[in-house]
């Protein structure tokens, strides 16, 4: 069974902190990505990657930073955090470009 | 920018009801239609997917999909209590990315 395991699953930090989000997939996928999820706006796509050492810039990427170091590890930075970047994040792994997402259990981040 | 837009935003049934949920989108690109079941505290977990016009069934699942009228259609048969979760639409872009609206809240009474 495909396996995303994010970490850590809960962080607070002061605005204008170092923020990264680690997420690490055993499925041997291609595709990885980086969601955030907030109310009145659902799932919104930041970075994906097709491979180690590829990124691709998603929809709300403004703040973010990405490295996909693996195939099995990517991650998000957060430079300077910021009040707005408050949200629950979704790593995601699938075996090619459209096919079924597999979703880690998420991280929460409270940016004060 | 290409959307997915889904209505109701939220859906109240007793148990045993018929749970119907609908799911729009922007333009008619040819890319399969995912529905996604998200419990609290959990990551979405994909329950059934849709390339082709027409409909597919699995268990109490059914799936509608109209290309022409971007539309798109999720029933659930005989609803549970267990049931109860938001329910995310996503399709594939010709970005090669997939994006999500922003969910159906059901909410099965026992």
């Amino acid at each position: 069974e495909a396996a995303v395991t994010q970490s850590p699953r809960n962080k607070v930090t002061v605005t204008g902190g170092n923020v990264t989000l680690s997420c690490r997939q055993t499925n041997s996928h291609n595709y990885m990505y980086w969601y955030r999820q907030d109310t009145g706006h659902g799932l919104r796509l930041i970075h994906y990657s097709y491979g180690a050492g590829n990124l691709q810039i998603g929809d709300v990427p403004d703040g973010y930073k990405a490295t996909r170091t693996t195939q099995e590890d990517f991650f998000l930075l957060l430079e300077l955090a910021s009040p707005s970047q408050t949200s629950l994040y979704f790593c995601a792994s699938s075996a090619g470009a459209l096919d079924t997402l597999y979703f880690g259990a998420g991280t929460r981040l409270s940016v004060l | 920018q290409e959307k997915v837009q889904q209505s109701p935003e939220s859906l109240i049934v007793p148990e045993g009801a018929m749970s119907s949920l609908n799911c729009t989108f922007s333009n008619s690109a040819s890319q399969s239609i995912w529905w996604y079941q998200q419990h609290p505290g959990k990551g979405p977990e994909a329950l059934i997917s849709i390339f082709s016009n027409g409909n597919k069934k699995e268990g109490r699942l059914t799936v509608y999909l109209n290309r022409a009228s971007l539309h798109v259609s999720l029933h659930i048969r005989d609803s549970q209590p267990s049931d109860s979760a938001v329910y995310l639409c996503a399709r594939g872009t010709n970005a090669y990315k997939v994006i999500f609206g922003k969910g159906t809240h059901l909410h099965v009474l026992p």
